[in-house]
């Protein structure tokens, strides 16, 4: 079974740019998690979704960050502008329902300098 | 809203030598709990969970973790630790209801020596 796959692996950008990180879930995984982990800190949940839907985005900055789930399978997150504070690495995360276990992908490491 | 305290930052040990890496969680309402681990620049591994029946879990690599609801603990236990299980741990809760939001712990740096 293939795992979750995130592209790309490592991204440097400069402050004020912008950035654009893709996730393809587990096939059949209806819930699909956006997370950020600060070097030193654990995963913090940015948005989630079942299928197309937004369970929750309370956490994710809406004045810069955004994501979409097309058509309940891919999904994207973006951030723009980028500021130093969104260093970090992404992990996408998939699980066939909201109460299963989530498999994550290996991540995205983001360098704002 | 729930939130998940791991008390100890990190954790030095000898090989061979049993840890303990504590968790407690915060949550009015039924939880699932889980375990993960994160290798050095690698994603995060499921190690175990709790969702319902007996409060001993048996996990992957010889960890075992004990649900404690009234103590709200989770804690994550091994008899014998190797060099290879130097790692950071991070346990997560889902609050049943609301969403059902997997939110973790800031994580333990287990370090094991020779």
């Amino acid at each position: 079974e293939a795992g979750v796959a995130q592209s790309p692996r490592y991204k440097i950008i400069e402050k004020r740019q912008s950035v654009a990180f893709w996730c393809n879930p587990i096939s059949g995984h209806a819930t699909l998690y956006w997370y950020q982990q600060i070097l030193g800190q654990g995963p913090k949940l940015l948005i989630q979704f079942q299928n197309n839907g937004v369970v929750d985005d309370s956490q994710l900055p809406k004045d810069r960050f955004s994501a979409e789930r097309l058509k309940g399978v891919d999904s994207t997150l973006k951030i723009q502008p980028a500021k130093l504070e969104d260093s970090a690495v992404y992990l996408c995360a998939s699980s066939l329902d909201r109460r299963d276990e989530a498999f994550f992908g290996q991540g995205t490491r983001l360098t704002v300098v | 809203a729930q939130s998940v305290t791991q008390l100890d930052s990190q954790v030095p040990v000898f090989e061979e030598a049993p840890v303990e890496l504590r968790c407690n969680y915060s949550s009015s309402v039924s939880v699932y709990l889980f375990w993960y681990v994160q290798y050095p620049n690698q994603g995060l591994q499921l190690l175990l969970k709790y969702l319902s029946g007996s409060t001993l879990v048996k996990g992957i690599n010889g960890f075992e973790a004990e649900f404690n609801k009234s103590q709200t603990s989770f804690h994550l236990r091994k008899p014998s630790v190797h060099i290879s299980d130097t790692a950071e741990y991070f346990c997560a809760v889902t609050t049943l209801g609301s969403g059902d939001k997997l939110t973790f712990g800031t994580g333990t740096r287990l370090a094991v020596r020779p």
